[in-house]
């Protein structure tokens, strides 16, 4: 059974880093592209980031870009998001969700249930 | 990257079709054919319904269909029932190598 479990969600102050961590199992990891979406409370998803399954392509939203950095450890079947100078504005669920090896790819067949980050001094 | 634009809200009687659109630009939707959708209920991760434009993943109703038309893409949901409640998502590839989501859709049953 695919299971994805975030966790490292948190109450941080404005200009604060924090790392998130997303945990696999069920499926070979490394074989699959990886993304992080967030929703801030009570808002839409917003895309963040993806990485290939190597780890050899990364790509951001502009919102994020230079601040955050996606990362995995295949070996450990984990996703990371590095979270730097982070503000109100970065106050969400973040979630991990698997890109499908089907078709395009470019879907998410598999997300895990979240978890909280808060922004605020 | 803009949010794709949707209607904030679509309701509908049991029984009834409804259709809620997503649009975008020529270097999204426009663009590419890798328009899917998801729904989320309440306190819950999203759920893929539709994927590359008009796919259903196994085990979701027929009930769920997607098309595409320029830089819009549309879901419909056929036979309304209490249970398709709720919000819903769509989202794009772009010319960008990113992703972009849809801005969101309440679906309420009357």
């Amino acid at each position: 059974e695919v299971q994805l479990e975030e966790s490292g969600g948190d109450l941080i102050q404005p200009g604060g880093s924090l790392r998130l961590s997303c945990a696999a199992s069920g499926f070979t990891f490394s074989n699959y592209w990886m993304h992080w979406v967030r929703q801030a409370p009570g808002k839409g998803l917003v895309w963040v980031a993806r990485i290939k399954g190597d780890g050899s392509i990364i790509r951001y939203a502009e919102s994020v870009k230079g601040r955050f950095a996606i990362s995995r450890d295949n070996a450990k079947s984990s996703l990371f998001l590095q979270m730097n100078s982070l503000r109100d504005e970065d106050t969400a669920i973040y979630y991990c969700a698997r890109a499908s090896v089907d078709g395009s790819g470019t879907f998410y067949d598999f997300w895990g249930q979240g978890t909280l980050v808060t922004v605020s001094s | 990257q803009s949010a794709l634009t949707q209607p904030a809200s679509v309701s509908g009687s049991p029984g009834q079709s409804i259709t809620i659109s997503c649009t975008g630009t020529t270097s999204d939707i426009g663009y590419y054919d890798y328009v899917s959708w998801y729904q989320q209920r309440p306190g819950t991760a999203p759920k893929l319904i539709i994927y590359e434009v008009t796919n259903r993943p196994s085990g979701i109703s027929n009930r769920f269909s997607g098309s595409k038309s320029g830089n819009t893409a549309s879901l419909t949901i056929s036979g309304l029932q209490v249970d398709d409640e709720g919000d819903y998502y769509c989202k794009s590839y772009t010319r960008s190598t990113t992703y972009v989501f849809g801005t969101g859709t309440v679906v309420t049953v009357l």
